[in-house]
């Protein structure tokens, strides 16, 4: 059973350019929630989707957008990039049953900002 | 909202010696209580989980009990490996069961040979 799994590994961008990144995740898993973890910090909530709407937003900008697919896989893509974007970016899934709704991590991806 | 407070670091340990790693919980209800651990250059993993008070998580030969009393959710590991060595986050739903995770400021653990 494939885990969550994220591409690319590795993404070098330059500022003011835009990026899309993407994420699979976990068979039977419906939510996907995205994350940003700066060099050396806990990793920041970005926002979730379920039913391929954005169901929570962190305090992140407009800049960061997402989409969920009909097959529950999810992108998100960054506009304008700064040099504060560069950052791991991961990505969980989940599934919205019963009391424990765990988040499984994908491995991310790194994002460079130059 | 839910929030928590963890141990800081860096933790740097000879193997074979007891771990624990602090963590105290503020939320509303019980919501379950999470421990992640990030090996160098990887994602995270999620190490174990308690779903109640008084429920106890274990996994890899680490342990965690949820205490209500304390809001508390300390890591241990009786006989620590260099494997062991990674960045660990304690962690909790934000205010619902589907909702966001909040992490911990995370603790660097090294373990010596």
């Amino acid at each position: 059973d494939a885990g969550v799994t994220q591409s690319p590994t590795h993404l070098i961008k330059t500022r003011g350019q835009q990026v899309t990144l993407r994420c699979s995740p976990k068979s039977g898993h419906d939510t996907v929630s995205w994350y940003q973890q700066a060099l050396g910090q806990g990793p920041q909530f970005i926002f979730q989707y379920y039913e391929e709407e954005e169901r929570q937003r962190g305090n992140f900008p407009d800049r960061f957008s997402g989409h969920q697919f009909p097959n529950y896989s999810s992108e998100l893509n960054v506009n304008a990039l700064l040099l504060g974007d560069s950052a791991l970016y991961l990505c969980a899934s989940s599934r919205r049953e019963g009391r424990t709704d765990t988040q499984y991590f994908g491995p991310g991806t790194r994002l460079t900002v130059l | 909202g839910n929030s928590v407070t963890q141990m800081e670091g860096p933790v740097t340990l000879s193997e074979e010696a007891f771990l624990t790693i602090n963590c105290t919980y503020t939320a509303t209800g019980y919501p379950s209580l999470f421990w992640y651990v990030q090996y160098p250059g990887e994602g995270l993993q999620l190490l174990l989980k308690a779903t109640k008070a008084d429920d106890k998580g274990s996994n890899k030969g680490f342990e965690a009990t949820y205490r209500k009393e304390t809001t508390s959710f300390h890591l241990e590991k009786g006989s620590v490996q260099v494997s062991d060595s990674a960045v660990y986050f304690c962690a909790l739903p934000g205010y619902s069961s589907a909702s966001k995770i909040i992490f911990g400021s995370g603790t660097r653990l090294s373990i010596r040979p």
